[in-house]
């Protein structure tokens, strides 16, 4: 079945870096784009960055544009996330997602979910 | 972009139905397709409905979803509704290269 899961989560400081990767499986992961979105504690859900299936476009959602780099590597089916300058606003469970297409093929949302794993800045 | 509203929250019995809406600020809401998930507490989200009205295969015909563009709004609608219907709800849209989640509205069946 398909499966994803993300790990690297933790506590770091602000200013701090961190990476997440998400480990994909049950799927020719290469064919799908791949999403990251997060939640922060007691908040709704906030898409925070998209990668083509291929790797060639990348979109970022306005409050980590610059900070954060969404990268994928096809050969070993994982999907990243490197945050870099973190902020106390960016505390969240960040959750990776495949990506749900349209029956023109379009994307339009996330199935299925992983897990989550739990980020928290702090100093 | 736009921003999806969605009610706080929503309380109703069991075997009542519930709808809940998911209005978009500006531009049709018939322009870009609607998801709805579903996200029982401690679990990671779920869709049941996507493409404004399409069940995803294991989503029981007691969801359904609809767009109505006289009140620029999507509406989920859970019939019967169970004790296990408990949970958040978030809609979500896409516009040009953005992913947009509705604030989420609580489910308590009570």
């Amino acid at each position: 079945q398909v499966q994803l899961v993300e790990s690297g989560g933790g506590v770091v400081q602000p200013g701090r870096s961190l990476r997440l990767s998400c480990a994909a499986s049950g799927f020719n992961f290469r064919k799908f784009g791949m999403h990251w979105v997060r939640q922060a504690p007691g908040k709704g859900l906030e898409w925070v960055a998209v990668i083509w299936y291929d790797g060639t476009k990348k979109y970022y959602g306005d409050s980590v544009k610059g900070r954060f780099t969404i990268s994928r590597d096809n050969s070993k089916n994982t999907l990243s996330l490197q945050m870099n300058s973190l902020r106390a606003e960016d505390t969240a469970i960040y959750y990776c997602a495949r990506d749900l297409v349209d029956s023109d093929g379009y994307s339009v949302g996330f199935d299925p979910w992983g897990q989550g794993t739990r980020v928290t800045v702090s100093s | 972009n736009f921003v999806l509203t969605q009610p706080h929250s929503v309380s109703e019995s069991p075997g009542k139905t519930v709808t809940f809406s998911c209005t978009r600020s500006s531009g049709s809401i018939a322009s870009d397709r609607v998801q709805w998930y579903q996200q029982r507490p401690g679990n990671s989200p779920t869709p049941v409905i996507f493409e404004d009205n399409q069940r995803p295969s294991g989503v029981p015909d007691r969801f359904s979803g609809s767009i109505d563009t006289s009140s620029n709004s999507a509406s989920l609608t859970i019939s019967g509704l169970k004790t296990e219907d408990e949970a958040d709800y978030y809609c979500q849209s896409y516009d040009s290269g953005n992913w947009m989640f509705g604030g989420g509205t609580k489910l308590t069946v009570l």
